[in-house]
This record gives C-alpha cells, structure tokens and sequence, in this order.
C-alpha cells in the first residue's frame, strides 16, 4: 500500500536561514510523482513543486527544492532564504501510476518563520 | 472561470439534516477531485470524476456521501443526515487531465455539524 509519512509536527527556523521539511514514501509501484504544497492560515492549497520518480535532477523551483532520494524513499523539501510569508502547513503528497491522479497526502508540517 | 470556486464557503448544519456542496472547476479542465480534510489532519481522497463519470469513488466513507457531476463542469458532493464526524473542510480541485504534475485547489467549503 502507498503511504507518506511526515514525522515533523512542527518546525521553526529564522527569517533568511534555509529549513528542509522530510517526507519519506512507501509505494511498490515504479512510477510515481511527488508533490509539496502549502497551506497558509487561510486555508487554500497552494502547489509548489513537483518531482517525478523517473526525473534524474531534483526538481527546483525559485526558492523550493525537492531533495529526492530515490533509495532512501525520501522526498524532502528545502525552502531557502526563509521569509515570514513561508510561515503555513506543509504537505507532501504522492501520486501513482495505478490510479486515477488522486494524491496521497502526508499528515502536515507547521512551519513558523521567526523575524 | 480564474479558479477553482466553491460554494458556500461556510456552512453550519443540525445533526440530521442534508447539505449539498458545489465546486465549479477551471473552464476546460476534464478531471475534478474531491478531498476532505478533518482539524488539523492532511487531506483525504473522497472521489475523483472524469467528464461526468466517476471511475473512483473508493473514498466516500458511507453512503450517506453522494457527488455527481454535470456537463463536465460543476460538481455537487451531497452528505444525508449528516453527523458530527462530518464537521470537516471539504477541497475541491481540477486537472486538465489525468497527470502528475499537481492540480489547482478551491479554497474550500467549511463544513459544521452541531
């Protein structure tokens, strides 16, 4: 069975430092895709990166980076250069080849920036 | 239309009572999701529609959950006789198609069973 585990509650880091949030993945199926968003205090879901199992270079995307190990089933995410507005939930999520495009979503991580 | 939209953005029902939310996807997009997310929790896979079919609906928790879909646009999930465990946020979103690469979330639907 798939499953994404996210094993950080809740995260601090200081305005401008660089924070990686974890994401492990269990799934027997080769081709699958990994995804962040973000949750702000309002509620929306906000997609942030993509990275798919057969990509060779982890994916980026301005200040977002997927840090994928592929062995290690580990799909991390690292925000650098922290501002106060990356203070939300944070969700890593799979999706997978046998199905429909519907996602399987970790439990969340609060990030809190700290001027 | 910009967004995915949904309607209405809280709502507060009595135990017992049915209620109907809406999600009108982005204009042109084939594929609609619905997800729901308890306090606190990440979200759950309820049903995913392509056009007006419905080819997984594994995720509604009883029969009591109901959606449909109507010219390929606008969906309607249907909860009867709710119960507090429905107190959730249900999500709504929409893909132009079957991929991998994300899809766009409405902001939601809150939904309060007293």
């Amino acid at each position: 069975a798939q499953k994404i585990t996210q094993t950080q509650p809740g995260m601090f880091v200081q305005e401008k430092e660089a924070v990686t949030l974890d994401c492990t993945y269990d799934t027997s199926d080769p081709s699958y895709g990994l995804f962040w968003y973000k949750q702000p205090s309002s509620g929306e879901m906000i997609f942030l990166i993509y990275q798919g199992s057969y990509d060779q270079q982890n994916a980026t995307e301005g200040r977002y980076s997927l840090n994928f190990q592929k062995a290690r089933k580990s799909a991390n995410l690292v925000i650098s250069a922290s501002q106060l507005g990356d203070s939300a939930m944070y969700f890593c999520a799979m999706s997978y080849s046998s199905n429909t495009g519907k996602l399987i979503f970790g439990q969340g991580t609060t990030l809190q920036v700290k001027p | 239309g910009a967004g995915v939209s949904q309607s209405p953005s809280n709502k507060v029902t009595e135990k017992g009572k049915d209620v109907e939310l809406r999600c009108d996807p982005i204009s042109g997009h084939t594929a609609l999701y619905w997800y729901r997310q308890s306090l606190g929790q990440g979200l759950e896979f309820l049903i995913y529609f392509q056009g007006n079919s419905a080819p997984d609906k594994s995720g509604l928790p009883s029969d009591r959950f109901s959606a449909e879909r109507t010219g390929g646009s606008v969906s309607t999930l249907t909860i009867q006789r709710t119960q507090q465990e429905d107190s959730a946020v249900y999500l709504c979103a929409s893909s132009p198609g079957r991929e991998f690469n994300g899809y766009t979330f409405g902001s939601g639907t809150r939904l309060t069973v007293v």
